[in-house]
């Protein structure tokens, strides 16, 4: 069975960094792209970016480039995403998710995770 | 990179049958026949119910369907049942500079 197991909430102040993570089981974790997908508090669903757990191939969407860190390490089959100064507006839900491979669209995502919530508040 | 337009709330009876828009440009929609719809229910996770315009994943209903015409897309629900009373959101492939992009989500309401 494919599972992506994220990691716990986080409570945070401004200015403090942070990197959560995403541990895929029940498949061969480079054989798919992950993305990353934010959802605000009674908001709709934005795409991040994605990334190749073979080569760290990554795609950011304009509205996120330079603002987080999409990576992995193949050796524990863990994505992750990373904020190096988090600001008030990063407040969310964060979703880690797996390409479907039967499409060709990079918005196309079989198997989530349940989910990451990120307050961030001083 | 604005958000695909898509109406805030719809709603109908068990039995009948819905439709929900998604509107967005020649650049994303009109361009390519890689719209998705997802279904969220409150506390969940979503889930892909249409793919690449038309096609269904394994294990999704048949009494979901989607069709596009220019700029818009459509998800319509047939037979509607209350479990289908969640928020639906449609999803673009905009280029490789734009990436991906996302409708700002429908309510639907079963009465």
């Amino acid at each position: 069975e494919v599972q992506l197991v994220q990691s716990g909430a986080e409570v945070k102040k401004p200015g403090e960094s942070l990197k959560i993570s995403c541990k895929a089981s029940g498949y061969s974790f480079t054989s798919s792209w992950i993305a990353w997908v934010r959802q605000m508090p009674g908001k709709g669903l934005e795409w991040m970016g994605i990334i190749s757990p073979g080569d760290s191939d990554t795609r950011y969407s304009p509205s996120f480039e330079g603002q987080v860190t999409i990576s992995v390490d193949k050796s524990i089959s863990t994505a992750y995403l990373h904020w190096s100064s988090l600001k008030a507006s990063d407040t969310a839900m964060y979703y880690c998710a797996r390409r479907f491979s039967g499409s060709y669209s990079p918005g196309d995502f079989d198997n989530w995770g349940q989910g990451t919530l990120v307050t961030v508040s001083s | 990179q604005s958000a695909l337009t898509q109406p805030a709330s719809v709603s109908g009876s068990p039995g009948q049958s819905i439709t929900i828009s998604c509107t967005g440009t020649s650049t994303d929609v009109g361009r390519y026949k890689l719209v998705s719809w997802y279904q969220q229910h409150p506390g969940k996770a979503p889930k892909l119910m249409i793919y690449e315009v038309t096609k269904r994943p394994s294990g999704v209903s048949s009494r979901f369907s989607g069709s596009k015409s220019g700029n818009t897309a459509s998800l319509t629900v047939s037979g509607l049942q209350a479990e289908d009373e969640a928020d639906y959101y449609c999803c673009s492939y905009a280029g490789s500079s734009a990436s991906v992009i996302f409708g700002g989500g429908t309510k639907l309401t079963v009465l």
